[in-house]
């Protein structure tokens, strides 16, 4: 099975903080994708990246930004992080048939 | 990317079938359906993935009319534990980044 690993579940940050999420999948896809989810709002995505040093923005880059220099890596960077930033972050990596999610980061900025 | 629509909840009795019916109309030719599942706190799962006709796996079959404006996911009797959010989505199968709607939340009572 795809394993799609973030390496924090639970993250409490100060405002102003530069935070970063790192996500890590074992099964050599090009394609990942980071998207947060907010109650009533469903899951938005953020940033994408077809290939190594490749990324996309999504439909709410606002605030955040990614690296990819690895193509098992996909890093979301918050440069300063807001109260606004507080969500359920998801990174996922996608196959023919379909996307493999990992298990999420909770964060929350205080 | 075709927009799709969904009931936003249903419930169900343990041991029922359960049949959640997703509209797509603009789906484009070289678009697959597919569904996912996401319990409170984790990450979507994929579920089952079509084309046309019929598709079934372990978990779940879903029926995909000729015209493909159309899919249903069907759950065999369930249990309280398949209480979740289902999603559908329609995609090139991963070369372009999924879009998440509100999703069907199914509560299973016992």
């Amino acid at each position: 099975d795809v394993k799609v690993t973030q390496s924090s579940r639970y993250l409490v940050k100060r405002t102003g903080e530069k935070v970063f999420l790192e996500c890590v999948q074992d099964m050599d896809h090009e394609n990942m994708f980071w998207y947060r989810q907010d109650p009533g709002l469903g899951l938005r995505l953020i940033y994408f990246s077809y290939d190594v040093k490749m990324k996309e923005k999504g439909d709410i880059p606002e605030g955040y930004s990614v690296s990819r220099e690895k193509k098992e890596r996909f890093s979301l960077i918050l440069e300063s992080a807001s109260t606004n930033q507080t969500s359920m972050y998801l990174c996922a990596s996608s196959w023919e048939g379909g996307y493999t999610f990992g298990s999420g980061t909770r964060l929350t900025v205080v | 990317l075709a927009k799709t629509t969904q009931p936003i909840s249903m419930d169900s009795y343990e041991g029922q079938e359960v049949n959640i019916t997703c509209s797509h109309n603009n789906i484009a030719t070289n678009d697959y359906i597919t569904w996912y599942q996401q319990f409170p706190s984790q990450g979507p799962r994929f579920i089952i993935q079509g084309y046309k006709t019929k598709v079934t796996n372990e978990v779940a079959s879903l029926f995909i009319p000729a015209d493909r404006k159309s899919s249903t996911l069907s759950l065999p009797r369930v249990s309280l534990s398949d209480t979740a959010v289902y999603y559908c989505l329609v995609g090139d199968s991963g070369n372009t980044p999924l879009v998440f709607g509100k999703g069907t939340r199914l509560s299973v009572i016992a």
